[in-house]
């Protein structure tokens, strides 16, 4: 059973970089059917899609959110990785780290298994 | 502001049949299909329907999903109380390269 696990700071200062990883288990993140990705959610509000990467390094990412954003992937340790920069109270939310299945379709909004999801606080 | 624009609220009775619209763009749901999630108090979504009106293996055949134009529905039939949720909508844009977009949710309370 493919399980994503979302780690990394609880709290992070006001124009800091936010960091998380997601170990993902029970799966190779180098499946070729597959690209895996961020998906956050401010507290009592709905979901913003951040951006999805291929195990190859081929990346997807919200306009809106790009100049600030960057996911990586490390084969090797069966992880990707997000760094969000310059980060002020409104990216407080609960980030999830996720696969999606655009590689078949493009569509990187179909997501078919999601970590728990990760609180991150944005506070001095 | 969400781009994909879904009612916050819905309710029904226990038994009862209810839907919930997600309406888009051309450039959303008009080019591109609609998958829906369900996301239950305190824990991460889950897939509810993928492909305008495909269900994933375990999802019961009580939901279902359609499209038409720029806008979709989720249906949900012998509603039970184990359905209360956050439903949202989403789909892929087409526009500024291509991005995930999401509805605002829609709360569905069972009465």
């Amino acid at each position: 059973q493919l399980q994503l696990q979302e780690s990394g700071p609880g709290l992070v200062k006001p124009s800091e970089t936010l960091s998380l990883t997601c170990t993902v288990s029970g799966g190779s993140i180098s499946s070729s059917s597959y690209y895996w990705g961020w998906i956050r959610q401010p507290p009592g509000k709905g979901l913003e899609w951040i951006g999805s990467i291929y195990y190859s390094g081929s990346t997807y990412y919200n306009p809106s959110l790009k100049s600030r954003v960057t996911i990586s992937v490390d084969t090797s340790k069966n992880q990707f990785s997000l760094k969000l920069s310059s980060v002020t109270a409104a990216d407080t939310a609960v980030y999830y780290c996720a696969r999606d299945r655009g590689y078949d379709s493009g569509d990187h909004s179909h997501v078919d298994y999601w970590g728990q999801g990760t609180l991150v606080t944005v506070s001095s | 502001q969400s781009v994909l624009t879904q009612p916050p609220s819905a309710s029904g009775t226990p038994g009862q049949r209810v839907t919930i619209s997600c309406s888009g763009s051309s450039s959303n749901i008009g080019s591109n299909t609609v998958n829906w999630y369900q996301q239950l108090p305190g824990t991460a979504p889950k897939l509810l329907i993928y492909s305008n009106n495909q269900r994933p293996s375990g999802v019961p055949d009580r939901f279902s999903g359609s499209k038409s134009g720029t806008s979709a529905s989720l249906a949900i039939s012998g509603l039970q109380s184990e359905d209360e949720a956050d439903y949202y909508c989403a789909a892929w844009d087409d526009s500024l390269n291509g991005q995930g977009v999401f509805g605002g949710g829609t709360k569905l309370t069972v009465l």
